[in-house]
């Protein structure tokens, strides 16, 4: 079946690093992937998405590219703040009519000042 | 988020009891959803819907109830609460246009069962 893997955290940083966090997939078609971030405290919020293979998704300094050839879709950011302490999830849709998501277990990154 | 409204926000509970996690939209969206977010599993499926009328399982369906009588609710009913179901619950529904599927996600509920 379909199915979403991210690296395992916690992964801790200190201001100013540079982040990446891999996420793969497994998919019988051909999905969207999604990565949404969650602070402390709060629901999900969409960071960006990717709807087929070369796009690159981009918001707040965040940036992934669905790579097709890799089944990859892994986040980078150039320079964290400690505002971007969250747990971040990537997740899978395949589009149409069917909103269902399959996410990945998610990564919690904690940036020191 | 884009016009999702769940409440209650926190729920205690005690084993065996019902209760109703209720889940508007104001954005005429067809497709709605529950998932709920548990450590270390991220989050899972519980019962989707695709319009007024129409739900449908999804991966951990069992101990919980919906309906689907407007486009505007979705509520997820707990028949009777264990406390297997202390979880994180989170409510979706979704926007399709050109540039692909958007899902929005509510503020969460978080349910407490003793």
């Amino acid at each position: 079946g379909d199915s979403v893997t991210q690296m395992e955290g916690p992964v801790t940083l200190s201001e100013e690093a540079f982040l990446t966090i891999n996420c793969t997939y497994t998919a019988t078609g051909y999905p969207s992937l999604f990565w949404y971030v969650q602070y402390p405290g709060e629901g999900l919020q969409l960071l960006l998405k990717a709807t087929k293979a070369d796009d690159k998704g981009s918001n707040k300094g965040f940036e992934a590219t669905y790579r097709k050839e890799t089944t990859s879709f892994h986040l980078e950011k150039g320079s964290v703040q400690v505002s971007d302490s969250a747990v971040y999830f990537c997740a899978l849709n395949y589009g149409g009519s069917q909103g269902n998501l399959i996410f990945g277990k998610g990564t919690k990154l904690s940036v020191k000042p | 988020n884009a016009g999702v409204t769940q409440t209650p926000k926190f729920q205690v509970l005690k084993t065996g009891q019902s209760m109703t996690l209720q889940c508007a939209q104001d954005m005429n969206h067809e497709y709605m959803s529950w998932y709920r977010q548990d450590p270390g599993m991220g989050l899972r499926l519980i019962h989707y819907s695709v319009g007024a009328g129409i739900t449908d399982q999804g991966e951990v369906p069992n101990g919980y109830n919906v309906s689907r009588s407007t486009t505007e609710d979705f509520p997820l009913r707990l028949l009777s609460a264990a406390p297997s179901q202390t979880s994180v619950y989170f409510c979706a529904s979704m926007i399709r246009g050109e540039g692909g599927n958007t899902i929005y996600f509510g503020e969460g509920s978080w349910l407490t069962v003793v």
